[in-house]
């Protein structure tokens, strides 16, 4: 059965700072894995995703995730963090369940930046 | 294309009422799905259907049903609304597979009395 955990309810960084929204996953086959973003009042936005090519994926706004099945992790880093990224972050896989496909969340990571 | 649409976006209900949330898409995406967003606990999936016709569960389905007439279209019904089903919904819809990108609507900001 396929599971998601976000290590961090919140992280806090400064403006300019890297980082970093950890994401371990388990799953029984080959899974997809996305990062979605969602802004205060707003709906969900795809940040990025991997589906078996490069194990490096690169998303918008200069956000990159790293796909290491031996950690069965899929974190989430950016370089220098912008006021703009402060909003709510999902880790979520994809695979093969009973009758189809399933999805799952993470229950989420609070990014705060501090000017 | 309008993409993925909900309606109503802000619904307050009384305890023991009944209501449909709409979702609708025009991308002729044969999954379609509905969520409902917590504090805390992330999206958690209520209903799916894989195409027309074909409806199955998710992870916490009680008190909600579910129908799938044709492609486009893929209501919610709370049968008895409850203080406990006071949430954010969302409907998603996507092409099967793992692989797909899911589509989501803007929401529904559900408070049940």
């Amino acid at each position: 059965a396929q599971s998601v955990t976000q290590l961090d309810s919140h992280v806090s960084v400064s403006e300019g700072t890297p980082v970093l929204l950890r994401c371990n996953y388990s799953s029984s086959y080959s899974p997809s894995l996305f990062w979605y973003v969602q802004h205060p009042n707003k709906g969900l936005q795809l940040l990025l995703k991997y589906t078996s090519a490069a194990t490096l994926v690169k998303g918008i706004n200069g956000f990159e995730a790293e796909f290491k099945k031996s950690e069965t992790s899929f974190h989430l880093t950016k370089p220098s963090a912008h006021m703009s990224d402060a909003a709510e972050y999902f880790c979520v896989v994809s695979d093969r369940g009973d009758g189809g496909f399933k999805t799952i969340f993470g229950a989420g990571t609070r990014l705060f930046v501090k000017a | 294309n309008a993409g993925v649409t909900q309606t109503p976006k802000f619904q307050v209900l009384k305890t023991g009422q009944s209501m449909t949330l709409q979702c609708a898409q025009d991308m002729n995406h044969e999954y379609m799905s509905w969520y409902r967003q917590d504090p805390g606990m992330g999206l958690r999936l209520i209903h799916y259907s894989v195409g027309a016709g074909i409806t199955d569960q998710g992870e916490v389905p009680n008190g909600y049903n579910v129908s799938r007439s044709t492609t486009e279209d893929f209501p919610l019904r709370l049968l008895s609304a409850a203080p406990s089903q006071t949430s954010v919904y969302f409907c998603a819809s996507s092409y099967p597979g793992r692989a797909s990108l899911q589509y989501f609507g803007p929401g529904t900001r559900l408070l049940v009395l």
